[in-house]
């Protein structure tokens, strides 16, 4: 089966630029989850989706990123304006259930460097 | 929140060389699962496991939930071994499950 796929794998910007971050996850995984990962530092969940609905999002710094997951499947993370802190790793990963969770399966990432 | 340790935080190898990697928990957890990160950045499932043993290949891994911590060896290192290993912790919460993740054991392996 296909994995997660995320793009762009690479974004330079400016700070107080917008940037959007695509995620498709594994056909048929319910739930859906983006963290955000500094360099050297592990994975921090920023939000999780069951199906299109917010499960948990209470570590998603919401005066500058939101995300949507329309109808079900695909997903858009967005951050506006960006700050220099926000350079890192955006990880989106599925699953086949919320509880348990099972196993996980991760993008390959989409690295993000604010100037 | 649950507190996530894992250590130790470095380990240089030479290839052939046996490792236990160790993941400590502050609380209670409903599952565990260990990931290997290559050097490129993507993360691959290595085991999931609530408790008790698992083994794959060269690897295998160890939850004992009841002392709060888990363990993975790795056997007859080889330098595709190399990246950082993070175990991360579920725990069934009233609006789901949330995934707690250590800050990982940057393992190299040399030839």
């Amino acid at each position: 089966e296909a994995g997660v796929a995320q793009s762009p794998r690479y974004k330079i910007i400016e700070k107080r630029q917008s940037v959007a971050f695509w995620c498709n996850p594994i056909s048929g995984h319910a739930t859906l989850y983006w963290y955000q990962q500094i360099l050297g530092q592990g994975p921090k969940l920023l939000i999780q989706f069951q199906n299109n609905g917010v499960v948990d999002d209470s570590q998603l710094p919401k005066d500058r990123f939101s995300a949507e997951r329309l109808k079900g499947v695909d997903s858009t993370l967005k951050i506006q304006p960006a700050k220099l802190e926000d350079s890192a790793v955006y990880l989106c990963a599925s699953s086949r259930r919320l509880v348990p969770t099972g196993e996980l399966f991760f993008g390959e990432g989409s690295r993000l460097t604010v100037l | 929140g649950i507190q996530v340790e894992q250590s130790p935080p470095d380990l240089i190898l030479q290839e052939g060389a046996n490792s236990t990697l160790r993941c400590n928990f502050s609380d209670s957890v409903n599952n565990l699962q260990w990931f290997h990160q290559n050097p490129w950045g993507q993360l691959i499932n290595l085991f999931y496991i609530p408790s008790g043993t698992k083994q794959n290949g060269r690897l295998s891994a160890t939850t004992v939930a009841t002392e709060r911590y888990s363990l993975l060896y790795i056997s007859s290192s080889q330098t595709t071994d190399s990246g950082v290993y993070f175990c991360a912790v579920e725990r069934w919460e009233t609006s789901g499950s949330r995934l707690t993740f250590g800050e990982g054991t940057q393992l190299t392996v040399n030839p």
